[in-house]
């Protein structure tokens, strides 16, 4: 299946501060979701993203489908963005891959 | 709408019980996967169904384990018996793949998980 790699792994900042977070994925896809796992565990959806580039909020993404890579930026990031993002892509439209996540912490 | 329901949230078993995990899709969808997190390998996909009929199990992990979507809107997870290694969170997702294209919509739901620990 298709190989979804994250970077950088683990991410400290200071509240305020602004961050890029990495997706690469090893094939084509129809599908790349973006998650935020929160302290109690729960998966939260932030962008169904396969292509092009969408915003809500302080959170933007931008999937460049021909290189193969998406990036989810943060800005004036808040203790309450702390937590786990995943990066999550199929190629066959059907059950998603997902990378290692990077483990955000957001300090006062 | 009331998002993707799992019970229970919680479920501390010994070894070589049974455990039954169960999974509430939002109304509609027409996928149901199961998926398991643990810290050793991430997040993984277990079986998934479409429209009530597994179509890929070759993620279940052994015979204790079996999955069923007798209905639309139910299925069940079961561990059968139990060992301490399936201790993870257990979750249960969904999606509406629009028109059945493989380019269409499909965005998945995920549930809050289970917390399976055994003892």
């Amino acid at each position: 299946g298709i190989q979804v790699e994250q970077s950088p792994p683990d991410l400290i900042l200071q509240e305020g501060a602004n961050s890029t977070l990495r997706c690469n994925f090893s094939d084509s896809v129809n599908n790349l979701q973006w998650f935020h796992q929160n302290p109690w565990g729960q998966l939260i959806n932030l962008f169904y993203i396969p292509s092009g580039t969408k915003q809500n909020g302080r959170l933007s993404a931008t999937t460049v489908a021909t290189e193969r890579y998406s990036l989810l930026y943060i800005s004036s990031s808040q203790t309450t963005d702390s937590g786990v993002y995943f990066c999550a892509a199929s190629n066959s439209g059907y059950a998603l891959n997902f990378g290692k996540g990077t483990s955000l912490l957001v300090t006062p | 709408d009331a998002g993707v329901i799992q019970s229970p949230r919680h479920e501390v078993t010994e070894m070589g019980q049974e455990v039954t995990l169960r999974c509430k899709p939002i109304s509609g969808h027409d996928y149901l996967f199961w998926y398991r997190q643990t810290m050793m390998r991430g997040l993984e996909l277990l079986i998934y169904f479409n429209n009530n009929v597994p179509i890929d199990d070759s993620g279940m992990p052994e015979d204790r384990f079996s999955a069923k979507m007798p209905n639309a809107s139910f299925s069940t997870l079961k561990i059968q018996p139990s060992e301490p290694r399936d201790s993870a969170v257990y979750f249960c997702a969904s999606n509406n793949r629009a028109g059945g294209l493989p380019h269409s919509y499909n965005e998945q739901f995920f549930g809050p998980g289970t917390r399976l620990t055994v003892l």
